[in-house]
């Protein structure tokens, strides 16, 4: 069973601080990770993928990703109320095969 | 205009009903997915359509039948429901399938079977 590990939260951080959520993963062959946010009630909507070891870097998000560890993050900077919600972790391996997503993290950042 | 949209919203019915979900995109992609998202938020692949050819079936129930009339659609009929089916299904759909995919979402049809 190949699975996709997150811990549940809820996960509190106050606001302007830096949200830090985990990843970890069983299959070695994955090739590509994305993050979605996923609001109560709404649909994921992607907001970072990468692909290769290092750091990637979007406005206030930043994706790790380090394979040998099989572990993704995602960090949110200068964290605020809007970005409460719950982040889904999803990790693929190329071809014919499914985005398997982890359970998600719940975020609440309060005001 | 919405990209990918589905309808209905909300479905509430009968063990043992026969119902159907419909799911359209305008965004041109050439791959569809029917996700399954439980009460506890866990969202898992049951079906993949590209440029209606069914890529990925996973263990899903013969109960459950897609159909892609052509890329732009994917339908779900669900027979002889059960209490187990209630959740969120997700229709999504990329560009193409491969390791680069990124999904866009539809808004969820939210299945009560009582």
């Amino acid at each position: 069973q190949k699975e996709v590990e997150q811990n549940s939260g809820p996960l509190s951080v106050p606001e302007g601080a830096i949200a830090s959520l985990n990843c970890t993963y069983s299959d070695r062959g994955s090739q590509s990770f994305f993050w979605y946010r996923q609001y109560s009630g709404k649909s994921p909507e992607l907001i970072m993928f990468i692909y290769s070891n290092g750091d990637k870097e979007d406005g206030r998000f930043t994706a790790q990703l380090n394979k040998a560890s099989q572990y993704v993050s995602l960090l949110i900077r200068d964290s605020q109320p809007s970005d409460s919600a719950t982040y889904l972790c999803a990790v693929k391996r190329a071809g014919n095969t499914p985005l398997v997503f982890g359970k998600g993290t719940r975020l609440s950042v309060i005001a | 205009d919405t990209a990918v949209s589905q309808t209905p919203k909300y479905l509430v019915t009968q063990m043992g009903n026969d119902k159907s979900i419909k799911c359209e995109q305008n965004l041109g992609h050439d791959t569809m997915y029917w996700y399954k998202q439980d009460s506890k938020k866990f969202l898992k692949i049951m079906f993949s359509y590209n440029n209606k050819e069914l890529i990925i079936n996973e263990t899903v129930p013969n109960r459950f039948s897609p159909k892609s009339p052509d890329k732009a659609h994917l339908n779900l009929h669900i027979n002889s429901l059960e209490l187990g089916d209630s959740a969120v299904y997700f229709c999504a759909s990329s560009q193409v399938p491969g390791a680069n995919e990124k999904l866009f979402f539809g808004s969820g049809t939210q299945l009560s079977v009582l």
